[in-house]
């Protein structure tokens, strides 16, 4: 079975310049989460999503960060214009909200580097 | 505020040598705390959900405890192949949103 799905899974880019991640959650899974890895700040979470709506947003750095879902399999996290210190390892994880609480699987990442 | 503290930072032992990790958390309504294993350039991999003081989970050689103050995650007779970053992770109150620690990094040499 797959599991969470991330593309591309390196991207380097000139400051200015407009990025757009990509994800693809566990099938029947309802729930998805951005993240964003830092050695200094460790996983952040950005924003998630519940059912394809936004629930918690309050994560996103500032306007230039901006995230869809436009359907139950796909959900894009863009940043623009991109800044050097966009710079880390962005994750996608992927819940299904059956229970009490919820187990978020991983996908492997995206690494980001701005220029 | 919520907050999940793990320790030590690092952590390097020789095969074979046990010992333990630690997650202490204090947060308001304890739903589930999560221990997860991350290798270089991958994502975290999900390893145990612990749900209420006193819950045991294990896995291979490792085995996880919850109090209500903190867990810990035992490494029995560790192997290479356990060297990675755990981190611990927190869900509390009524979201779904977890609250994770910074991680220990696990060194076992041969």
């Amino acid at each position: 079975d797959a599991g969470v799905i991330q593309s591309p899974r390196h991207e380097v880019t000139e400051m200015g310049q407009e990025v757009t991640l990509r994800c693809k959650p566990i099938s029947g899974h309802n729930s998805l989460f951005w993240y964003r890895q830092t050695m200094m700040r460790g996983l952040e979470l950005l924003i998630y999503f519940n059912n394809n709506v936004p629930i918690d947003d309050s994560g996103m750095p500032e306007d230039r960060f901006s995230a869809k879902m436009p359907n139950a399999s796909f959900s894009t996290l863009k940043i623009q214009p991109s800044e050097p210190r966009d710079s880390a390892v962005y994750f996608c994880a992927s819940s299904s909200t059956s229970g009490w609480v919820d187990t978020q699987y991983f996908g492997p990442g995206t690494r980001l580097t701005v220029l | 505020e919520d907050q999940v503290t793990q320790s030590p930072e690092a952590l390097r032992l020789q095969e074979g040598e046990s010992s333990s990790l630690n997650c202490s958390y204090t947060v308001s309504g304890l739903r589930g705390l999560f221990w997860y294993r991350q290798d270089p350039g991958k994502g975290p991999e999900f390893l145990f959900t612990l749900y209420s003081a006193g819950e045991e989970k294990e896995k291979e050689r490792l085995k996880a405890t919850l109090t209500k103050k903190e867990s810990f995650l035992h490494i029995t007779a560790p192997k290479p192949e356990d060297s990675a970053t755990y981190l611990c992770a927190v869900g509390a109150g009524n979201n779904r949103k977890l609250i994770w620690g910074l991680g220990t990094s696990l060194a076992v040499n041969p």
